[in-house]
């Protein structure tokens, strides 16, 4: 029982660069997430999807973009790096009903991002 | 809109004391609360959530949250603190916009416990 499994675990990126994150969930959770982290900050909605077929933007979208390839699947995209974006991102997906199942949210373990 | 504070940058405790890591949120209606931990290079675990009924709510590793609604606090505590509960803490509100339900995180908490 894999919960939440996030590729890569570790990038280095020169300004410029794209990159896609991977996110994929065995919970059959309708709805995925993807935050950042950054010290002081907590986490930071960047973006997310209710259902297979829906994204929405959260608080932090400049520079990224998202697919919800299936049930399963959520990937980030970075289209063009910046220095700003060196964070650790983190996905994470929910159970069913409004109260997020037992557990809320379940996270991957993150991608540990720096661009240089 | 919803949101959670973390007014504690950081708390050291010694191991055998007691601890208290402090959340309070604002919220419209009734309020769904979470607790998680971090350790160092890992995801985020669930700890613990508050949805309705009794205020004071038991969850994993022997932690607890009092949920007070005249303080709107929802603090995480510990009878007897473990060196391995050193650990960054997170306190959570559920937020409804867009159609769409989502978690908003306060700015974490590290919590050291000394030998």
């Amino acid at each position: 029982n894999a919960g939440v499994t996030q590729t890569p675990k570790f990038q280095v990126l020169k300004t410029g660069q794209s990159m896609t994150l991977q996110c994929a969930q065995d919970m059959n959770h309708n709805s995925m997430y993807w935050y950042r982290q950054d010290p002081g900050m907590g986490l930071r909605l960047i973006y997310y999807s209710a259902s297979e077929g829906t994204t929405d933007k959260g608080e932090v979208p400049n520079g990224y973009n998202v697919s919800r390839l299936n049930k399963r699947e959520f990937s980030l995209r970075l289209e063009s790096a910046a220095p700003s974006q060196t964070s650790v991102y983190f996905c994470a997906s929910s159970g069913p009903g409004q109260g997020f199942g037992n557990y809320g949210y379940t996270f991957g373990s993150g991608t540990r991002l720096t661009v240089v | 809109a919803q949101s959670v504070a973390q007014p504690e940058d950081q708390v050291n405790v010694a191991e055998g004391n007691p601890l208290t890591v402090k959340c309070t949120y604002s919220v419209s209606g009734n309020p769904y609360l979470f607790w998680y931990v971090q350790y160092p290079n890992r995801g985020l675990q669930f700890l613990l959530k508050y949805i309705t009924g009794d205020n004071l709510v038991k969850g994993s590793y022997g932690f607890e949250a009092e949920f007070n609604k005249s303080q709107t606090s929802f603090h995480l505590k510990k009878p007897s603190a473990l060196v391995s509960d050193s650990a960054l803490y997170f306190c959570a509100v559920r937020d409804y916009r867009d159609s769409s339900y989502k978690l908003i995180f306060g700015s974490g908490t590290r919590l050291l416990v000394r030998p």
